[in-house]
């Protein structure tokens, strides 16, 4: 089925390790978002990719980086993990080529860093 | 600048009552609007979406929006609930910045009594 896979689906991370969440999709998308969720917060955007190659800051990037190498694959990478870095993670991909185009989700990551 | 409110965190509805769940945007350009579900410890899956074509929106699941200018709202109904319609709802507009990323609001928990 094609669509966006996420890993792992939950980890628990001791602070200052550091983490990489993976993101790979299958449907040729450009665009690659990756989302944390907060209770009370709704989705915040860490980082995004336009296009294969190009990456861009959202609202809450501190502590967190991303790379696009290729179009399928956007690792999320926490280089030393913080306790405010709890979290569920999501990544998403969309066409941007048509505004009216939705967003596709993955199953997400729930990360516990402690 | 793009944002939606969501008024209401948490809504409760008996079942086969209307569900009402509403949305306001602010945008300085026709925007693009997007319902999304998310059920218990799974990602986020569309409802509905408006593109311009028509203002009534009909999505799955028996979900239809209306989108109305003159208000700035894009509210969620649904005429009968059912218990599995009982989880988070997010409403999101199309930013036309930052990759075309989703801006959503914070959710709001929809639980349904027997």
């Amino acid at each position: 089925i094609a669509g966006i896979t996420q890993a792992p689906t939950s980890q628990i991370l001791a602070a200052g390790r550091r983490m990489t969440l993976r993101c790979t999709q299958d449907m040729r998308h450009n665009a690659m978002y990756w989302y944390r969720q907060d209770l009370g917060l709704g989705l915040r955007l860490i980082h995004y990719s336009n296009t294969a190659g190009t990456t861009g800051k959202g609202e809450v990037p501190d502590g967190y980086s991303v790379s696009r190498a290729n179009t399928d694959d956007f690792p999320l990478t926490l280089a030393s993990a913080v306790p405010s870095q709890t979290s569920v993670y999501f990544c998403a991909s969309s066409d941007t080529g048509d505004g009216a185009t939705e967003a596709f989700f993955g199953q997400g990551t729930r990360l516990t860093v402690v | 600048a793009q944002s939606v409110t969501q008024l209401g965190s948490h809504v409760s509805v008996s079942e086969g009552a209307l569900v009402l769940l509403r949305c306001n945007y602010s945008s300085s350009v026709p925007p693009y609007l997007f319902w999304y579900v998310q059920y218990p410890n799974q990602g986020l899956q569309l409802l509905l979406k408006y593109t311009s074509a028509a203002t009534l929106v009909k999505g799955i699941n028996g979900f239809e929006a209306e989108f109305k200018k003159s208000e700035t709202s894009f509210h969620l109904t649904k005429p009968s609930a059912h218990m599995s319609d009982a989880a988070e709802y997010f409403c999101a507009v199309r930013s036309y910045n930052q990759g075309g990323k989703l801006i959503f609001g914070q959710g709001t928990e929809l639980s349904v009594k027997p």
